[in-house]
């Protein structure tokens, strides 16, 4: 099956800087997604990508749908200790069946106060 | 209320004994998830429901089958447990098979002595 591949996979951080996270995989797809999983908890989205090239924010979150269809990016402004957690990147093909979303290794977020 | 609500939370068992997990959602979705979370955060999907249909990925072991009374509901029995069953087990579901947000369940943490 599809394989994504998320780096990297830990980051430790002090309050206030920016996070950049990505995903590549070897095959397209045509949604990317991005949840948060709060320890004890399941995931939450995030950010929902539909279309090659956008861009799209939430809060201090951004994300990116790569030109290639292989690739997306999260960044997050101005990190602050809430923001622990880990992060997983989603990709779905949504064609012959495949809506069924592929998640990444994820990426696990400590912010240091 | 929860939107998508797994019981039990928590689960130790023996090896070689049955289990089930229940998950039932209140959003009216028509599509409903199981994921399997190992050790490693790694979230790999094991079964898709949607409208009478079972989608079953082929590398999960027939010891574990799904079973969904009405639309609402999508439980996991489990046979036989062995030691590398143990994981947390996500219920998601989602409106229709396609891109709309997948929720998850706060997880099932099963573990096999």
């Amino acid at each position: 099956g599809q394989q994504l591949n998320q780096s990297p996979q830990s980051m430790f951080i002090q309050e206030g800087e920016d996070v950049s996270m990505n995903c590549t995989s070897s095959s397209i797809f045509n949604t990317w997604l991005w949840y948060k999983q709060d320890p004890g908890e399941g995931p939450v989205l995030l950010i929902a990508l539909y279309k090659a090239g956008e861009l799209t924010s939430n809060g201090r979150l951004t994300a990116q749908f790569g030109i290639t269809r292989k690739d997306s990016f999260l960044n997050i402004s101005a990190s602050i200790p809430s923001d622990v957690g880990i992060y997983f990147c989603a990709g779905q093909l949504g064609t012959g069946g495949s809506y069924i979303p592929t998640f990444g290794r994820g990426t696990s977020l400590i912010v240091h106060p | 209320d929860t939107a998508v609500s797994q019981t039990p939370k928590y689960l130790v068992t023996q090896m070689g004994n049955d289990k089930s997990i229940k998950c039932e959602q209140n959003l009216g979705h028509d599509t409903m998830y199981w994921y399997k979370q190992d050790s490693k955060k790694f979230l790999k999907i094991m079964f898709s429901y949607n409208n009478k249909e079972l989608i079953i990925n082929e590398t999960v072991p027939n010891r574990f089958s799904p079973k969904s009374p009405d639309k609402a509901h999508l439980n996991l029995h489990i046979n036989s447990l062995e030691l590398g069953d143990s994981a947390v087990y996500f219920c998601a579901s989602r409106q229709g098979a396609g891109t709309g947000e997948l929720f998850f369940g706060e997880g099932s943490r099963l573990t096999v002595l």
